[in-house]
């Protein structure tokens, strides 16, 4: 059974930029879809965007010019950086695959920004 | 975007009776070439990843108990418990997968009556 794991730094200052990594393990990342969600109280739950294991990538335009999804198929995991973070991007940050609804999660990660 | 309009916001129902929650999207999500309703369920529990229960709109995820079902088509949907189990207490929520970007319902709170 895939298995996904975020990791990245639990506090951000304002103005800098946020990089999570999702490490799946159990399955490979070929041939599927990778997405990013973020949940806070305030937004509910947010899809960010997602990437094909080929590397194309889509984005919430509401995040577009701030996002970018990468991936590494060679070490099985795919990336978020978020640029020019605020306190508005204070969330947990999910990765999920799945392109026909989001059929495996990770635990998520608390993402605060603050100075 | 599609917005997902769920109600009730949240919703108390006792031990072994039926909890139906609603999900409005604000347009139609049902694709003609394949007769999809491109609409999924997740289950929430406090501190966990949101969990999937239900996938076209109707279709149980392997390993999800027989008392969740989904109904509903086009831009009007339903989730139903059929008979309330404890462990069933979470919030849950209903996910569009027509276009991008995704979007999710606000969330329905369940809790025992």
């Amino acid at each position: 059974q895939v298995q996904l794991r975020e990791s990245g730094p639990g506090l951000v200052k304002p103005s800098e930029t946020v990089s999570l990594t999702c490490t799946v393990s159990g399955g490979a990342i070929s041939g599927h879809y990778w997405n990013w969600i973020r949940q806070s109280p305030g937004r509910g739950l947010e899809w960010i965007g997602s990437v094909y294991y080929s590397g194309h990538a889509n984005y919430n335009p509401s995040l577009r010019s701030r996002v970018t999804i990468s991936v590494d198929t060679s070490k099985n995991h795919f990336s978020l950086n978020l640029n020019s973070v605020t306190t508005a991007d204070t969330a947990v940050y999910y990765c999920a695959r799945g392109e026909i609804a989001l059929d495996s999660w990770g635990q998520g990660t608390l993402v605060a920004v603050s100075s | 975007d599609i917005v997902m309009t769920q109600s009730p916001d949240s919703l108390a129902v006792s031990l072994g009776e039926r909890a139906t929650i609603n999900c409005k999207s604000s347009q139609n999500i049902l694709y003609s070439s394949n007769n999809k309703n491109y609409l999924a369920w997740y289950q929430q529990k406090p501190g966990q990843p949101p969990k999937l229960l239900i996938y076209w709109a109707s279709t149980r995820q392997s390993g999800v108990p027989d008392r969740f079902s989904g109904s509903g088509s086009g831009a009007d949907f339903t989730l139903t418990i059929s008979s309330l189990q404890a462990e069933d207490v979470a919030v849950y929520y209903c996910q569009q997968y027509y276009t991008t970007p995704y979007t999710f319902g606000r969330g329905t709170k369940l809790e025992i009556k």
